[in-house]
């Protein structure tokens, strides 16, 4: 199975700073015959359903802040938050799709 | 637009089978590419995948627990079953259902707001 190893598990951020989450993957999730990396990131807040945000590692999904970006390829890949708002408190969760699905422990943000 | 809702028991004894339904509307499980995926959260803990159904009947399971799982359509068209076997007091957690658009093969765009279920 592929593992996903996040990190840090938590960090605290001022407002207005960005956040970096770090996911690393046990495999190479760059997919040849779509050209794409097959990783995602999920925001969850407390007794909250997931939020997808960010999908083949660096598309935005329809309606999520320009702060969230994602970058990466390969086995190697980012979160960032940039200019950090209140609302964006939250565990944030990268989940591969190479094969077939697995999650990373998730990462706790909060604000400073 | 796109919803799921979960649906089954909210309390199971050990040793029991959980049946849960995701029940769907705004998209078809017969669409080409679409997949319907069931994952799970411990109270304070992580996600965790368990399952996937495809459009044309593909079945994914999670390794450490596929010889407890059987995803499968439900009675309605719009519907997708999970069971579990041998519930135990760990398997207590929300369940989530969600789906896979076509054109992807794994995001999960659109979820359930959960079910949770309790062994003990």
């Amino acid at each position: 199975d592929i593992q996903l190893t996040q990190s840090p598990e938590s960090l605290a951020v001022s407002l207005g700073e960005r956040a970096t989450i770090h996911c690393k993957s046990s495999l190479n999730l760059f997919h040849s015959s779509s050209n794409k990396n097959q990783l995602a990131w999920y925001q969850q807040k407390p007794g909250r359903r997931p939020r997808l945000i960010i999908y083949w590692a660096s598309t935005r999904e329809s309606g999520v802040p320009d702060r969230f970006s994602g970058s990466g390829s390969g086995t190697d890949f980012t979160l960032t938050i940039t200019s950090l708002q209140p609302e964006d408190v939250a565990v944030y969760y990268c989940q591969q799709y190479y094969s077939p699905l697995t999650f990373g422990g998730g990462t706790r943000v909060e604000i400073k | 637009q796109v919803t799921l809702q979960e649906s089954g028991p909210v309390h199971l004894k050990p040793t029991q089978t959980l049946t849960l339904t995701c029940t769907f509307s705004g998209f078809s499980l017969s669409t080409n590419g679409v997949r319907v995926s069931w994952t799970r959260q411990p109270p304070g803990k992580a996600l965790e995948w368990l399952a996937r159904l495809d459009w044309d009947g593909d079945q994914s399971y999670s390794t450490s627990l596929k010889t407890r799982l059987n995803i499968s359509r439900g009675t309605s068209n719009n519907q997708v079953v999970l069971t579990m076997t041998d519930m135990d007091p760990v398997d207590t957690a929300t369940y989530f259902c969600a789906r896979t658009p076509p054109g992807d093969v794994g995001r999960l765009d659109y979820w359930g707001q959960g079910s949770l279920v309790t062994v003990s």
